[in-house]
């Protein structure tokens, strides 16, 4: 089946630390991928997206890359802020689904 | 440009009861999908209604029905509620029924729902 693997969390970091939170996904077919962002009390926000391999989707200061010999879709952000704390969640849909496939979700916490 | 809406935006109910969540999508947006989170997890898609038609519904059992009205809003009903029903439900937005690859779907804050 399609499914999607983030690294566990929480994740803790300094202000203008580097961040790297890791994706994986199988999936049959040629999937897009997306990072949506949840902050405290919200919905989703859609963050970046890539649609096809070696797209890099960025948004924010935040980039991936679609990365289809290692099926991964790992987010990076060079310098993060106090107000990137929040839940990320990477995800994938099939050509022609209809329906996002999640996976559970990294909480970032960056103390200034 | 109003984005999507849901209410309420908590909700408690006992066992057994029956809920009924509401959704009103993005301006422009035709297709509705209903998500559940529970606590700590990802979000788990439960169905998604186009043109007033149940069109695609995930690994949920049949205690979840929904339904679309002509303006585009959409209801999302639990019967018979067990402690498990639990979480946030989301509701999501987006255009037409070509796939999601380039339409991406936009979410609602979500209605809390708490089972005791």
């Amino acid at each position: 089946g399609n499914s999607v693997t983030q690294m566990e969390g929480p994740v803790t970091l300094s202000e203008e630390a580097f961040l790297t939170i890791n994706c994986t996904y199988t999936a049959t077919g040629y999937p897009s991928l997306f990072w949506y962002v949840q902050y405290p009390g919200e919905g989703l926000q859609l963050l970046l997206k890539a649609t096809k391999a070696d797209d890099k989707g960025s948004n924010k200061g935040f980039e991936a890359t679609y990365r289809k010999e290692t099926t991964s879709f790992h987010l990076e952000k060079g310098s993060v802020q106090v107000s990137d704390s929040a839940v990320y969640f990477c995800a994938l849909v099939i050509q022609g689904a209809q329906k996002l496939v999640f996976g559970q979700g990294t909480r970032l916490t960056i103390n200034p | 440009d109003a984005g999507v809406t849901q209410s309420p935006t908590h909700l408690i109910k006992t066992r057994g009861q029956q809920v009924t969540l509401r959704c009103s999508p993005k301006s422009g947006h035709d297709t509705v999908s209903w998500y559940q989170q529970a606590l700590g997890q990802g979000p788990q898609f439960i169905f998604q209604y186009y043109e007033e038609e149940e069109r695609q519904r995930g690994n949920f059992p049949d205690r979840f029905s929904g339904h679309q009205f002509p303006n585009y809003s959409s209801e999302l009903n639990v019967n018979a509620l067990l402690l498990g029903d639990s979480a946030l439900y989301l509701c999501a937005s987006s255009l037409g029924f070509a796939g999601l690859r380039h339409q991406p779907q936009h979410f609602g804050d979500g209605t809390r729902l708490s089972i005791l």
